[in-house]
């Protein structure tokens, strides 16, 4: 079983350029996120899906969009990259419940 | 509005030692409370759940709601526990958003 797999692992950008990261789930979790984890700041909540073709923003949106585009994948795109958005992003799933969340392995983006 | 406070970033303890992992929140309503444990440049892993009572790796968390605290404790602190520990509180409602702590790198030394 992969769990939740995010494509790129690394990435480097220019300012000004997008991108799309991918994650897919093979769970059957209905619910998926995006965070970004910065030093000193934990994870921080970007966008999160509850469930097929719903999508709603988290603490830190902007910049950022997303398409839930089945159950399995939840992509997260940076329409026009800054420094800012250096950070390592991390997608998750979770079927409810108090079984918390699985995540996936993390993709490194430096915004030069 | 529900927040986690850590209130170490950095934890260096000696093997063998006792370590304790605080965590404090607030939040209105009835907590869920977890502690995610991520090794070097690896995925964050589910360590504890409180709702759950168990016992894994040898660390343990008790939700002390008067205090409202989900300290992380090891009797015997080993090498292999250096890792970024995470608290974290869910939301209640139809997607159950996380809410993490800022996280405390612990450090096990020889």
């Amino acid at each position: 079983n992969a769990g939740v797999t995010q494509t790129p692992k690394f990435q480097v950008l220019k300012t000004g350029q997008s991108m799309t990261l991918q994650c897919a789930q093979d769970m059957n979790h209905n619910s998926m996120y995006w965070y970004r984890q910065d030093p000193g700041m934990g994870l921080r909540l970007i966008y999160y899906s509850a469930s097929e073709g719903t999508t709603d923003k988290g603490e830190v949106p902007n910049g950022y969009n997303v398409s839930r585009l089945n159950k399995r994948e939840f992509s997260l795109r940076l329409e026009s990259a800054a420094p800012s958005q250096t950070s390592v992003y991390f997608c998750a799933s979770s079927i409810g419940g108090a079984v918390g969340y699985t995540f996936g392995s993390g993709t490194r983006l430096t915004v030069v | 509005a529900q927040r986690v406070t850590q209130p170490e970033k950095l934890l260096s303890v000696f093997k063998g030692a006792p370590v304790e992992l605080k965590c404090n929140y607030s939040y209105s309503g009835s907590p869920e409370l977890f502690w995610y444990v991520q090794y070097s440049r690896q995925r964050l892993q589910l360590l504890l759940r409180h709702i759950s009572r168990e016992s894994i790796k040898g660390f343990t968390a008790d939700l002390n709601k008067g205090e409202t605290s989900f300290h992380l404790k090891k009797p015997f602190a080993q090498e292999e526990d250096s890792a970024m520990y995470y608290c974290a509180l869910i939301r209640s409602g139809s997607a159950r958003q996380l809410t993490f702590g800022s996280g405390t790198q612990l450090t096990v030394l020889p």
